[in-house]
C-alpha cells in the first residue's frame, strides 16, 4: 500500500522568503501525486498534480513541485509567501491503476509579518 | 452550485444515535469518494462509488457505517450507534470518472461531534 510522509507538521516563514513543504512516498512504481491546500472553514483544493508528464509541475498560486524518482520525493515549494498563503497542505499519492488517494498528514503553514 | 455540496456542515449528536450526511457532487461526475479526517491527521479513504454502485467500501471501519448512491448523483453516509470515536470531519469528493490521476474535487466536508 502507497504511503505518503511529510516532514514536519508546522512550518513558519516570513512573509516574502521561501516556502518549502516535503514529502516523500513509498511506491516501487512511480505513483501520481498530488498537493491539496485547505483554508480554514474550507475544503481541499487543488494545487498541482504528477501524472508522469513533466517532472517540474507547476500549479496555482505560485507554487510548485518537483518529482525525484532517486528520491521519492515530490516536495512543493513557493519563492515568496504571501500572508494568504497560510493553511494547511496536503500531499497526497494513489498507485498507477488506482482511484484512491493516501494523505500525508498535512502540514500546517503561518506566515510572519 | 460548481461545486460539491456537503450538508449539514455541524452536527451535533449523542453517542448512540443514527447519523446521515448528504453529499451532492459536481453535476456530470460518475465518480464519488467519502473520506474522513480526524482532527491533526490527513483525510482516510471510505468509500467509492462508480454510478450508482460502490465499488470498493474497504476503508469503512465497521458495519455501522453504510452509504448509498441509488440515482448515481446525490450520496447519503449512514452511521449507525454512533460512537464518540466516529467525530469527524467527513469529506465528500467526486471526479469525472474514477481513473488514476483524475482530479478530485473535495466538498466543505460535514463536522460530527458525537457528545
Amino acid at each position: 500500500a502507497q504511503s505518503v510522509t511529510q516532514l514536519g507538521s508546522h512550518v513558519s516563514v516570513s512573509e516574502g522568503a521561501l516556502v518549502l513543504l516535503r514529502c516523500n512516498y513509498s511506491s516501487s512504481v512511480p505513483p501520481y501525486l498530488f498537493w491539496y491546500v485547505q483554508y480554514p472553514n474550507q475544503g481541499l483544493q487543488l494545487l498541482l498534480k504528477y501524472t508522469s508528464a513533466a517532472t517540474l509541475v507547476k500549479g496555482i498560486n505560485g507554487f510548485e513541485a518537483e518529482f525525484k524518482k532517486s528520491e521519492t520525493s515530490f516536495h512543493l515549494t513557493k519563492p515568496s509567501a504571501h500572508m494568504s498563503d497560510a493553511a494547511e497542505y496536503f500531499c497526497a499519492v494513489s498507485e498507477f491503476n488506482d482511484y484512491k488517494l493516501s494523505f500525508g498528514a498535512g502540514t500546517t503553514v503561518t506566515v510572519r509579518a | 452550485g460548481a461545486g460539491v455540496s456537503q450538508t449539514p456542515s455541524n452536527k451535533v449528536t449523542e453517542k448512540g444515535k443514527y447519523v446521515e450526511l448528504r453529499c451532492d457532487p459536481i453535476s456530470g461526475h460518475t465518480a464519488l469518494y467519502w473520506y474522513r479526517q480526524s482532527l491533526g491527521q490527513g483525510p482516510e479513504f471510505l468509500i467509492y462509488f462508480q454510478g450508482t454502485g460502490a465499488a470498493d467500501d474497504s476503508g469503512l471501519p465497521n458495519d455501522r457505517f453504510f452509504a448509498v448512491r441509488p440515482e448515481g448523483s446525490v450520496s447519503t453516509l449512514k452511521i449507525q450507534r454512533t460512537e464518540r470515536g466516529d467525530s469527524a470531519v467527513y469529506l465528500c469528493a467526486s471526479s469525472s470518472q474514477g481513473a488514476a490521476g483524475n482530479t478530485i474535487y473535495f466538498g466543505e466536508g460535514s463536522w460530527l461531534t458525537v457528545v
